[in-house]
Formats: structure tokens, sequence, C-alpha cells
């Protein structure tokens, strides 16, 4: 079947602007993750749902990113007025349980 | 929240010789140890995982080893490859909050 799959692949943007990042989780997949990941750097975890709710949002750097879920589908992750160190790969996994998590191939973000 | 730990950051072996990565974490209650392996351009995929009541587990050349009482775990490779090579993960995870450590860049030599 088919895994994550996330959109845009990669993302060119001015700084100030606003930017949306989608995740398309595998189908009945409940759990699903957002993490940053800057060059060369580890995963940073952003926010993870539990179904259409976010029980862990700790990760958010600032309340310039946001992100929701519609039911156990498809998530979108918004970065309001991008800054440059925004720049990075945004990843999004699922889960069936708490267990493994399936990664999707992540979108590149570039803040000019 | 929990805290996790991974050494080396890089490592170089020839090829044919082992590799081993190794991790701690802080919190007992965390019961799932996933490692994944992230190759260039691309989402981290899971190798190997092991819950917290064995102490190993093996799948051909990747083994993984855990010590509760000591709070560490460790990934090894044995006859490397150059395939091999790609910045591995380790996690560790309770109830559905994962940790991930810092990772170790792997460069298997041919």
């Amino acid at each position: 079947g088919a895994g994550v799959s996330q959109s845009p692949s990669n993302k060119v943007t001015e700084k100030g602007k606003d930017v949306e990042l989608r995740c398309d989780p595998i189908s009945g997949h409940t759990a699903l993750y957002w993490y940053r990941q800057r060059l060369g750097q580890g995963l940073e975890f952003l926010i993870y749902f539990q179904g259409n709710s976010a029980p862990d949002k700790s990760g958010l750097p600032s309340d310039r990113f946001s992100a929701e879920r519609t039911g156990e589908s498809v998530s979108t992750l918004t970065i309001q007025r991008t800054q440059q160190e925004d720049s990075a790969v945004y990843l999004c996994a699922s889960t069936p349980t708490y267990n493994e998590q399936f990664f999707g191939p992540g979108t590149r973000l570039t803040v000019l | 929240g929990e805290n996790v730990e991974q050494h080396p950051s890089t490592l170089s072996v020839q090829e044919g010789d082992s590799a081993v990565i190794k991790c701690t974490y802080s919190d007992s209650a965390s019961n799932y140890f996933p490692w994944y392996k992230q190759e260039l351009g691309k989402g981290p995929q899971l190798i190997i995982d092991i819950r917290s009541n064995v102490g190993e587990k093996k799948d051909q050349r990747i083994a993984v080893t855990l010590n509760k009482t000591a709070k560490h775990f460790s990934l090894h490779i044995t006859e490397t490859q150059p395939e091999d090579s790609a910045v591995y993960f380790c996690a560790a995870s309770g109830y559905q909050k994962v940790t991930f450590g810092t990772g170790t860049k792997l460069q298997v030599i041919p």
C-alpha cells in the first residue's frame, strides 16, 4: 500500500510569508507526528496527533507554528511569518499504535 | 521528560568490520526502543526495534541489545557493507511520545 506522503517536497519562500506543509498518513494510522530536522541534525519533535486531537504540542517552537488534522487523515503544519531559522526539513510520521513510526520523505523548507 | 544520548556522532569503519552505536535514556518508563536508518534525502526507516522485556534481538547482520538497569541500548552491525553508510538514530518511547537521539553518521569505507 501507499506510504506516508508529504507535499510539497521542496518549498522556497521569502521571509515573512506563511507556508503550509501537508502530510497524508497511511490509511488507518491513528497517530501522526511532525518533526523538524535542521541540516545535519537530529529529529526535533514538534507535535503529535491522536486522531484529530493534539495531546502534546510541547515541541512547537513558537506561536507562529500551528498544526491541525482532519479526523485520522490529512494533517497540515502552518508556519506564519517565516524566519530564516525555520529553514529545515519537516518530517511527518504516522503509526497505527505508539510503536513503529512510518516516515514520509519530508518537505525541505528554505526561507530566503 | 525523556532524554536520549547517542554516541558516537560519526563512525568510520572498513568494509567487513563491525560497527557499534550506543544510546542511553533517562526515563525508566520507556519500554520501546527503535533504531532508524536515514539515507540522504529520505525519511528515516525502521531497521530494528526492541522492547523492554527483551535483552537482545537479532536480524541478520543487525542486532540490538538492551540493558534496562543501566538504561542503555546498542546497535551492532556486523560485516558492514558500503550500503550501510547512512545516519542512524536511536529512540526511546513510552506511551505515544518518542524521543530520538542526535544521530550517528556511519561511513563504511570500501
